[in-house]
């Protein structure tokens, strides 16, 4: 089964509406991270959230973390045609050799209809 | 425009071509990845460089040959690929492995007929 697992699959919302996505995850973590990708383009961060913190604000992005629920959600508040992307939750864990390795969430694509 | 330059943005081979991806940095990160990433799915991690030394092979078929000749350098070299290979092949960097945000190139649209 999936590290990260991402709810809704699909979301598509009105431009200046709120946009809400969430991920659950199975080991401890570190940190938890969000990514942006748009079509046919690299991933972008969007937000770092520390296991010891339960929100994080950036900009129009809101991120809230709980731990003993291990889950995180990712908020987009007024939204804008330009969000519509793809969204997804990284977190990181140890592997056999001891590194830490990443695992990306399934992914929740957003389209902001104009 | 993106910190993490890939090339070439595009590539169609045969399975039995050898070609190379190239993926170059100068924001001095110490830490280099290679994904594979299918349609409509999340990046699969292939390998990680930390400090130029190859620290995670994520059981990645021989026919997929990273090399890290520098510190701004990484280089996914390929042979004899099978057609469930195409993918996008992104590259990214971090200023160290393990928990750090990373910066992702554009990717390597990459078809196998």
């Amino acid at each position: 089964s999936q590290q990260g697992e991402e709810d809704p699959q699909a979301l598509s919302i009105q431009e200046g509406e709120n946009a809400t996505m969430n991920c659950s995850y199975k080991t401890s973590i570190n940190n938890l991270q969000w990514y942006r990708q748009n079509s046919g383009r690299g991933l972008v961060h969007l937000i770092l959230i520390r296991s010891n913190e339960r929100e994080k604000h950036s900009g129009r992005l809101r991120v809230t973390l709980d731990t003993s629920k291990k889950s995180s959600s990712l908020l987009i508040t007024a939204s804008r045609a330009a969000d519509t992307a793809s969204y997804f939750c990284a977190t990181w864990q140890p592997n056999s050799g001891g590194y830490q390795k990443v695992t990306f969430g399934t992914g929740t694509k957003l389209q902001v209809i104009p | 425009d993106t910190e993490v330059t890939q090339t070439p943005k595009h590539l169609v081979m045969g399975m039995t071509n050898k070609k190379s991806l190239k993926c170059e940095q100068h924001m001095g990160h110490r830490a280099m990845y290679w994904y594979k990433q299918k349609a409509k799915k999340p990046p699969e991690l292939m390998f990680v460089y930390s400090y130029e030394k190859l620290s995670i092979n994520e059981s990645v078929p021989s026919r997929f040959s990273p090399e890290c000749p520098n510190s701004s350098l990484l280089n996914l070299h390929l042979h004899a690929l099978q057609p469930e290979d195409s993918a996008l092949y992104l590259c990214a960097s971090s200023q160290v492995a393990g928990g750090q945000p990373q910066h992702f190139g554009d990717g390597t649209r990459l078809s196998i007929l």
